[in-house]
């Protein structure tokens, strides 16, 4: 069965700019959260979707959002971006939200020049 | 704040046990502990997770304490390949992982 898949693996953008990134979970699993992780505050929690609703959403401001499609697929999108969201952004998927085990796609290194 | 304090690096040799140590003295009574362990360049990857009881599985065990402030993944036999960082987290199921810095565990062959 394949990973959880992540594209692009690697971006570089300039500061005000926006940029969207894909996430496509393990066939069967319908729950993808998005992370951010940094060298300096480690593994941040963004928002969780279910079932193409955002069920739980951690502590970003309102340029970070996301959403799911109806085959489970994923997009976060960061708009007006800025220095700071330079960060590796880990999309991770399982079966439901019940489900403890999360699965975890290699990520996508966004560079804010 | 990190909800949990670990130690920022261990060492130890291939073919002994390890034993990586976590507190998290906020913890409430419906949070779960979750282990993850990162290697350079990948994803996390789920190790282990618990509530009260420890728990076994292919990879590692964890024992809890009793009161449930502190715990620890115990890795029967380390091998060069269980080289990572390893993050302890606690939560809900519902609720997303929270990593702080994590332990780097160093294998010597």
């Amino acid at each position: 069965k394949a990973g959880v898949t992540q594209t692009p693996r690697y971006l570089i953008k300039t500061r005000g700019q926006q940029v969207t990134l894909s996430c496509s979970p393990i066939s069967g699993h319908r729950s993808v959260s998005w992370y951010q992780q940094t060298p300096g505050q480690g593994l941040q929690f963004l928002f969780e979707y279910f079932s193409e609703t955002q069920r739980n959403k951690g502590n970003f401001p309102g340029r970070f959002s996301g959403r799911q499609f109806s085959n489970s697929r994923s997009e976060m999108n960061v708009s007006t971006l800025e220095l700071g969201d330079s960060a590796l952004y880990l999309c991770a998927s399982r079966i439901g939200p019940q489900y403890n085990e999360q699965f975890f796609g290699p990520g996508t290194r966004l560079t804010v020049l | 704040d990190a909800k949990t304090t670990q130690p920022n690096s261990m060492e130890s040799n291939e073919e002994e046990p390890v034993h990586l140590p976590c507190n998290h003295s906020t913890i409430s009574g419906t949070d779960y502990i979750h282990w993850y362990r990162q290697l350079p360049s990948q994803g996390p990857e789920y190790v282990i997770h618990g509530l009260t009881s420890n728990v076994n599985n292919r990879m590692a065990s964890l024992a809890i304490a009793e009161d449930r402030k502190s715990s620890t993944l115990i890795l029967h036999r380390a091998t060069l390949r269980d080289a990572a960082v390893y993050y302890c987290s606690i939560g809900g199921g519902a609720d997303g992982l929270t990593f702080g810095k994590g332990t780097h565990l160093i294998i010597q062959p």
